[in-house]
């Protein structure tokens, strides 16, 4: 089944413990990104990466961190997560550059206290 | 700058009756425009984009460049359509998807 997962669905954390959110995909997608929702402003783009080894922000960079070693997976990095990196997260992938993501995973929500 | 607009936060009618999702956009050049789907405690789903023009769902979505809108729209709205409903842009520019801030449909039996 064609599908993107991330890990963990939901997870409470300290501010400034160091967290990793994966996200793996297995339809050999080439681009992928990240896109947090908070309630009024929708989706907003973290990270997006176009192929292996190249990853560029997005629109909410800040505090933010990614890597793609492999096309399967894209982790989200918070080094130093403060309060307002609370929110819903989500990892998206696409077969087309330049085409919207089709397939989203199923978001982590986190909370960070 | 590229955006896009969904100025209803909230939408709620009763089943049965004609529903129509605001989308408005600023792009220049030609635009790639989408809808997406987020059912309670679900993933977003891509519902439809313009360039198909088929309908999903009974859902359509005509591009209106004159107007720069792509509202959706569907005759008859039933119960299960209750959910977020995202407009999204695609930006060839930037390689970005640009998100509207969505609009809930609340549909009421």
């Amino acid at each position: 089944e064609a599908q993107v997962t991330q890990n963990p669905r939901y997870l409470i954390t300290v501010t400034g413990k160091k967290l990793t959110v994966t996200c793996s995909q297995n339809m050999n997608h080439e681009y992928m990104s990240w896109y947090r929702q908070d309630p009024g402003l929708g989706l907003r783009q973290i990270y997006y990466s176009m192929n292996v080894e190249v990853t560029d922000k997005g629109d909410v960079p800040e505090g933010y961190k990614v890597s793609r070693k492999e096309k399967r997976n894209f982790p989200l990095i918070l080094e130093s997560p403060s309060p307002n990196q609370t929110s819903l997260y989500f990892c998206a992938s696409s077969s087309d550059r330049g085409v919207p993501e089709a397939f989203f995973g199923q978001g982590t929500r986190l909370t960070v206290v | 700058a590229q955006r896009v607009t969904q100025p209803e936060k909230l939408l709620s009618v009763f089943k049965g009756a004609p529903v129509e999702l605001k989308c408005n956009y600023s792009y220049s050049g030609s635009p790639e425009l989408f809808w997406y789907v987020q059912y309670s405690r679900q993933r977003l789903q891509l519902l439809l984009r313009h360039i198909s023009r088929e309908s999903i769902k009974g859902f359509t979505a005509d591009l209106n460049k004159g107007e720069t809108s792509f509202h959706l729209k569907k005759p008859f709205a039933q119960e299960e359509d209750s959910a977020m409903y995202y407009c999204a842009l695609s930006d060839y520019n930037t390689d970005k998807l640009i998100f509207g801030t969505g609009t809930r449909l609340q549909v009421f039996p």
